[in-house]
């Protein structure tokens, strides 16, 4: 079965510094792997997706994640944080062909935005 | 557009009612899905559909069920609602395979 796993539960970034969030993925086969930022009390909106091709994947809100196969990561960068960044970030690796049979989601990792 | 719209938005029942949390969409996408979220749990899928009347347990199925008598509709039923299902409830949707998959606003649920 597949998995993931999101190492940091909170990360504190000053306004304007970059950003980088760690995934690390398991699945036996080619992944489908996405990105998804979720605010408080909203649902989830995809900032990004990697199913195959160039490794080096560019998002919306100038997100960019880059698939490792051999590190089996696929993290997360900014390279210039806004306040309005600031929630919560979830990993998922898709199930099926491009996630049809659903998506196995990290944790989370909590961002906080310091002024 | 109102793509995808879950109710209740919020709901408080008891423990052993019966609940049913209704998702509904408007694009005619093949695929829907139910998650639901737990603080320390992340999102971990329920159920989930490719087509009317296909429907497939997830990672956490126990206590559900689920129906797609229509392609629009998904609805989630509780039908001996225990504590343990106190949640945030997700509905998602994804068009075909390899295309965006969109999640509703979520419905919260509590069961006392």
């Amino acid at each position: 079965a597949q998995s993931v796993t999101q190492p940091d539960i909170h990360i504190t970034v000053s306004e304007g510094a970059s950003l980088e969030l760690r995934c690390n993925y398991s699945y036996g086969a080619t992944p489908y792997l996405f990105w998804y930022v979720q605010s408080p009390g909203q649902g989830l909106q995809l900032l990004l997706k990697y199913f195959s091709g160039d490794t080096l994947v560019q998002g919306i809100k100038g997100f960019e994640a880059e698939f490792k196969r051999s590190q089996s990561s696929f993290n997360l960068r900014k390279p210039s944080v806004h306040w309005s960044d600031a929630a919560e970030y979830f990993c998922a690796v898709g199930a099926g062909e491009g996630g049809a049979d659903g998506l196995t989601f990290g944790k989370g990792t909590h961002l906080i935005i310091q002024p | 557009d109102a793509g995808i719209t879950q109710s209740p938005r919020y709901k408080i029942t008891e423990t052993g009612r019966q609940v049913t949390l209704m998702c509904h969409q408007t694009w005619s996408h093949s695929y829907m899905f139910w998650y639901r979220q737990d603080l320390g749990h992340g999102l971990r899928l329920i159920y989930y559909s490719a087509a009317a009347d296909i429907t497939d347990k997830g990672e956490v199925p126990d206590g559900y069920v689920v129906s797609r008598s229509k392609t629009e509709n998904f609805p989630l039923t509780l039908e001996s609602a225990t504590r343990s299902q106190t949640s945030v409830y997700f509905c998602a949707t994804q068009g075909s395979v390899g295309n965006t998959i969109y999640f509703g606003e979520g419905s919260w649920l509590t069961v006392v």
